[in-house]
């Protein structure tokens, strides 16, 4: 079964902290997706990246960065936290070039920034 | 600039009445269409996906939605509601496999015994 697996489901930062969300797909995918869920907002794009080493921003990159070394793995980092970074973080992939551009998703980080 | 619009963001229904979800998309070139669920706590499932076969698609859990050029509408249906379909339900667009999706901001199904 295809799965992608988020390192860590809740977490509790403080403001200022650096903060690391981890990634990781079993499904040999190139595509893979930050988005955040905020209520009311639906899903926003922070960044995607189409390979190794590849990276692009999305709608809402601002205060975040993303590193792709190896291509099972997509770690979404916050340099300096913030109150207003407190969200759900939903790590996604999907194989490039496929013909319906479906999305795998993990279950999610959940994010308090205090 | 694809754009999708879910009307409603809180829909109630009775259990074993229909399940009715609004999604309106806006697209420049035939897209891609999807419907997802997320359940509390957890990520997102896909329902169904219309990718220019069918106009008629159905989906898991007894779910489908009907492909409506015209309408430019991609509106997700269930004859009746169970008490398990209660969740959250996204609509999302794109017009390949190599763009990323875009959702709607969501639709929140509540179902009444």
């Amino acid at each position: 079964d295809v799965k992608v697996t988020q390192s860590s489901r809740y977490l509790v930062k403080r403001t200022g902290e650096k903060v690391f969300l981890e990634c990781v797909q079993d499904m040999d995918h190139e595509n893979m997706f930050w988005y955040r869920q905020d209520p009311g907002l639906g899903l926003r794009l922070i960044y995607f990246s189409y390979d190794v080493k590849m990276k692009e921003k999305g709608d809402i990159p601002e205060g975040y960065s993303v590193s792709r070394e190896k291509k099972e793995r997509f770690s979404l980092i916050l340099e300096s936290a913030s109150t207003n970074q407190t969200s759900m973080y939903l790590c996604a992939s999907r194989k490039s070039g496929g013909n319906t551009g479906e999305l795998f998703f993990g279950e999610g980080s959940r994010l308090t920034v205090l | 600039a694809q754009s999708v619009t879910q009307l409603g963001s809180h829909v109630s229904v009775s259990e074993g009445a229909l399940v009715l979800l609004r999604c309106n998309y806006s697209s420049s070139v035939p897209p891609y269409l999807f419907w997802y669920v997320q359940y509390p706590n957890q990520g997102l499932q896909l329902l169904l996906k219309y990718t220019s076969a069918a106009t008629l698609v159905k989906g898991i859990n007894g779910f489908e939605a009907e492909f409506k050029k015209s309408e430019t509408s991609f509106h997700l249906t269930k004859p009746s509601a169970h008490m398990s379909d209660a969740a959250e339900y996204f609509c999302a667009v794109t017009y390949s496999g190599n763009t990323p999706l875009v959702f709607g901001k969501g639709t929140r199904l509540s179902v009444i015994a």
